[in-house]
């Protein structure tokens, strides 16, 4: 079935630093790719989203890119900073055009001073 | 302001007790869904809604029961909680051909 697996946390970066959080998908058709993000004490929120194959995405300075010849997804982001700490989900919709999201067990960030 | 909200944001309970979790939009969203977050297992779905009357189970729908009566609200139904279903809760809503899903702020179940 459909699956996303990301790195595991907990991620700790000093502010400025190069972030990359690894996400890699089950290759079943074309599905649309998310990356949400998780602030303490709230619920999730969309940071960006591909929806075909080379597609970009890209938000508050975050970019993921779809790379189908290695069902990649990775999240990265030139230079973090300390409002940057959550934790961040990836995400696959089916590709059968389904509403289903399955999501990744999600990345925390912690970003220090 | 575009939302979904979730009530109670906090509930701790007994083993047995049926409890509600009530879920509400105002985006005139045609599709509804509720996830658990637990820790090292991400979200999983539980049940969905594709429009009023219609809903369907998702990965983990034992012991949860839901209905859609209105377009706008999805409860959430423990007829009788077990310590397994504490767990951080969130309904989601979308648009039947959107992309991106607005989530609620989360509830709390404990059960003891």
């Amino acid at each position: 079935g459909d699956s996303v697996t990301q790195m595991e946390g907990p991620v700790t970066l000093s502010e400025e630093a190069f972030l990359t959080i690894n996400c890699t998908y089950t290759a079943t058709g074309y599905p649309s790719l998310f990356w949400y993000v998780q602030y303490p004490g709230e619920g999730l929120q969309l940071l960006l989203k591909a929806t075909k194959a080379d597609d970009k995405g890209s938000n508050k300075g975050f970019e993921a890119t779809y790379r189908k010849e290695t069902t990649s997804f990775h999240l990265e982001k030139g230079s973090v900073q300390v409002s940057d700490s959550a934790v961040y989900f990836c995400a696959r919709r089916g590709a059968g055009g389904g509403n289903k999201l399955t999501f990744g067990t999600g990345t925390q960030l912690k970003v220090e001073l | 302001e575009a939302q979904v909200t979730q009530n109670p944001r906090y509930l701790i309970t007994v083993t047995g007790k049926k409890l509600t979790v009530t879920c509400s939009q105002n985006m005139n969203h045609e599709y509804m869904s509720w996830y658990r977050q637990d820790p090292g297992l991400g979200l999983r779905q539980i049940y969905y809604s594709m429009n009023v009357e219609v809903t369907d189970k998702g990965d983990v729908p034992e012991g949860y029961k839901v209905s859609r009566k209105e377009k706008r609200n999805f409860p959430l139904i423990l007829e009788s909680p077990s310590p397994n279903q504490t767990s951080l809760y969130f309904c989601a809503s979308m648009k039947r051909e959107g992309h991106e899903q607005y989530f609620g702020p989360g509830t709390r179940l404990t059960v003891t």
